[in-house]
């Protein structure tokens, strides 16, 4: 298995742009995880979904930021527009539902510079 | 408000010796734990995790200790090799929203051969 795939790696761009990530799951997975790295606050869990269907959004911290999961090999995580402080790494995760201790599986990343 | 606190940001350690990484939690709703690693340029990965009804859970060179009276849990490393070194990251979640994971912001293992 190819693992949590994530596109694209680096983005760059500037403020007041749209920005989409996103995020193919390991198959066969029923969970998906969005999570944001910043120095100041770690790894952040944005928002979760099960079977496609977002179970939590409380972490996503303003109507900015969007995520979707149309079907269960594809998801994308949208801000519009971007401002220079959601420069982070994002993170999607995915994770089988009773896989071992509670385990997810990260992708490598998106790292996004706002200018 | 930071749930999983991870204070020291960076540790060195000599190869061969044992690393101690530390982590302390304030939600008492907090009953399942586990330690992930994590490279530069990758995403993190599962190391090992333990449940509120154990104190020690071993896997190799890996034994994770919790204390709940103290909300303190401890990664032990022995013995630490160059390999290990790289970003750990303390989590913890709650019984009924084991999926929803805290995590700490990570300390930085460095082990020098």
């Amino acid at each position: 298995d190819a693992g949590v795939i994530q596109s694209p790696r680096h983005e760059v761009t500037e403020m007041g742009q749209e920005v989409t990530l996103r995020c193919k799951p390991i198959s066969g997975h029923d969970y998906l995880f969005w999570y944001r790295q910043t120095m100041m606050r770690g790894l952040e869990l944005l928002i979760y979904f099960n079977n496609n269907v977002p179970i939590d959004d409380s972490g996503m911290p303003e109507d900015r930021f969007s995520a979707k999961m149309p079907n269960a090999s594809f998801s994308t995580l949208k801000i519009q527009p971007s401002e220079p402080r959601d420069s982070a790494v994002y993170f999607c995760a995915s994770k089988l539902a009773g896989g071992r201790g509670n385990e997810q599986f990260f992708g490598p990343g998106t790292r996004l510079t706002v200018l | 408000d930071q749930q999983v606190k991870q204070n020291s940001p960076s540790l060195s350690v000599q190869e061969g010796r044992i690393s101690i990484l530390n982590c302390d939690y304030t939600n008492s709703m907090f009953d399942y734990f586990l330690w992930y690693k994590k490279y530069p340029a990758e995403g993190p990965t599962f190391l090992i995790s333990i449940s509120s009804i154990k104190d020690k859970n071993e896997d190799g060179r890996f034994t994770v200790f919790l204390n709940k009276s103290a909300k303190h849990l401890s990664l032990h490393i022995v013995p630490s090799q160059p390999g290990d070194s790289a970003v750990y990251f303390c989590a913890a979640s709650a019984s009924g929203g084991y999926q929803k994971v805290t995590f700490g912001i990570g300390t930085k293992l460095q082990v020098i051969p």
